[in-house]
């Protein structure tokens, strides 16, 4: 099983709402990896876990809370988003936490905020 | 974190040869190139990654010159499901978990 899922798809919510996306993959994969994607932009890193730890967050405004429950899941916790945070939220893994090394993408949640 | 320059778009036709080359000057001596492929919402996919010369796999090949300062993408006669963004990156080897992505090039196959 080389796939990564998210879910879900789809996720539209107020400004006021509560809400988590989901990522899941059975690779095996030590590290993964939250990113937020713009329309017609690059990904941009969020965070990421290593061995089930947050070793990197860039900087990213506290109404983004990230947990990983396990080696093989990872949550994105969202509070009182702004529209500015619509956007494709990808979630990624790999099997090495450092150095050369393939990551496995997710096929994203779009996330619309009104 | 080497920073990469590399065409904003492309076109071809289909069955064609398809090059695209990046420019990281910086690129440090543990530094790898790393090439990801991109379709519109959808996540990116890995397609090749090499550290010097020519690498090859299945659906693309890589070539590198001595000095690193550039790489090469080259996609073998391209079809028009081979458009898409394609992205060069720089994977530090001595250890970094950050992808930073540039802009990439679009990369339009026409029939």
């Amino acid at each position: 099983d080389t796939e990564v899922t998210q879910t879900p798809k789809h996720l539209v919510m107020g400004m006021t709402n509560k809400k988590s996306l989901k990522c899941e993959q059975h690779m095996g994969h030590r590290a993964m990896y939250w990113y937020k994607q713009k329309a017609k932009k690059p990904p941009e890193l969020m965070f990421v876990y290593s061995y089930e730890k947050l070793s990197i967050n860039e900087s990213v405004p506290s109404r983004f809370s990230p947990e990983c429950p396990n080696s093989s899941l990872l949550n994105l916790h969202l509070h009182a988003l702004q529209p500015e945070d619509s956007a494709l939220y990808l979630c990624a893994s790999s099997q090495r936490d450092r150095g050369r090394d393939e990551q496995f993408f997710g096929p994203g949640t779009r996330l619309t905020v009104l | 974190l080497a920073k990469t320059t590399q065409p904003i778009s492309m076109d071809s036709y289909e069955g064609q040869e398809v090059n695209i080359t990046c420019s990281h000057n910086n690129i440090a001596t543990n530094d790898y190139i790393t090439w990801y492929q991109q379709f519109p919402s959808q996540g990116p996919r890995f397609i090749i990654q090499g550290y010097k010369t020519k690498v090859t796999n299945e659906v693309a090949s890589l070539f590198i010159p001595a000095d690193r300062k550039s790489s090469t993408l080259s996609l073998p006669r391209v079809s028009l499901s081979d458009t898409a963004v394609y992205y060069c990156l720089v994977l530090e080897g001595a250890g970094s978990y950050q992808l930073t992505f540039g802009k990439g090039t679009k990369l339009s196959v026409i029939p």
